[in-house]
């Protein structure tokens, strides 16, 4: 099952808001990963962080890699109709070992 | 395109019958992962192979998953007996090394449905 605990599960916003969301858990990893997933396809990578306290963004993207190496959060700013999507997080401890969360469906309202 | 491939994209069996999943991973990448996704769940860890060697098996659910990739490249994920609790979404990743740091790249997925 899953081990990642990913929040919230879903959010309603109106075009233009940010958007903030989070993930924890009770094992550190070495790299934690964002993915965004649309119907009918697979995850794409968003942003990946290999370093505790590392914050990087992506355009409107921001995430940070948390200190304790056991959490991570996505801001997107500016929310745009195509921002809708699941979007997961995702932790990697080895080279084979990643675990993701249970998504964030992001609904954006024009 | 330069991406994963998988085939089919729908797959549609009776319960009790054996499937096969193909998978052809970004041309050159050496660690092939097949994951499995449950409608509203991220992908869950099935198997990991490296170049031709499957190194890490600890995911697959049961002796009825067999996973092989022999000369390194295409892989097929088989389904022998299928169940009504196989049906999922079937994701293959590849990456170009073997590295954590090497971000896996997912194609758009086998979704299977038993009946």
């Amino acid at each position: 099952g899953q081990q990642l605990n990913q929040s919230p599960q879903s959010m309603f916003i109106q075009e233009g808001e940010d958007v903030s969301m989070n993930c924890t858990s009770s094992s550190i990893f070495n790299t934690w990963l964002w993915y965004k997933q649309d119907p009918g396809e697979g995850p794409v990578l968003l942003i990946a962080l290999y370093k505790a306290g590392e914050l990087t963004s992506n355009g409107r993207l921001t995430a940070q890699f948390g200190i304790t190496r056991k959490d991570s959060f996505l801001n997107i700013s500016a929310s745009i109709p195509s921002d809708v999507g699941i979007y997961f997080c995702a932790g990697q401890m080895g080279r084979n070992d990643m675990r993701f969360g249970a998504g964030t469906r992001l609904t954006v309202k024009p | 395109g330069a991406g994963v491939s998988q085939s089919p994209r729908y797959k549609v069996a009776k319960r009790g019958q054996d499937v096969a999943l193909r998978c052809d991973p970004i041309s050159g990448h050496v660690s092939l992962f097949w994951y499995q996704q449950a409608l509203g769940q991220g992908p869950e860890f099935l198997t990991y192979f490296q170049n031709e060697a499957q190194l890490d098996k600890s995911g697959l659910p049961s002796d009825r998953f067999f996973a092989e990739r022999p000369e390194g490249s295409v892989s097929t994920l088989k389904i022998q007996r299928t169940q009504q609790e196989d049906s999922a979404v079937y994701l293959c990743a590849s990456s170009p090394g073997t590295g954590s740091n090497q971000p896996q790249h997912f194609g758009d997925g086998t979704r299977l449905s038993i009946l």
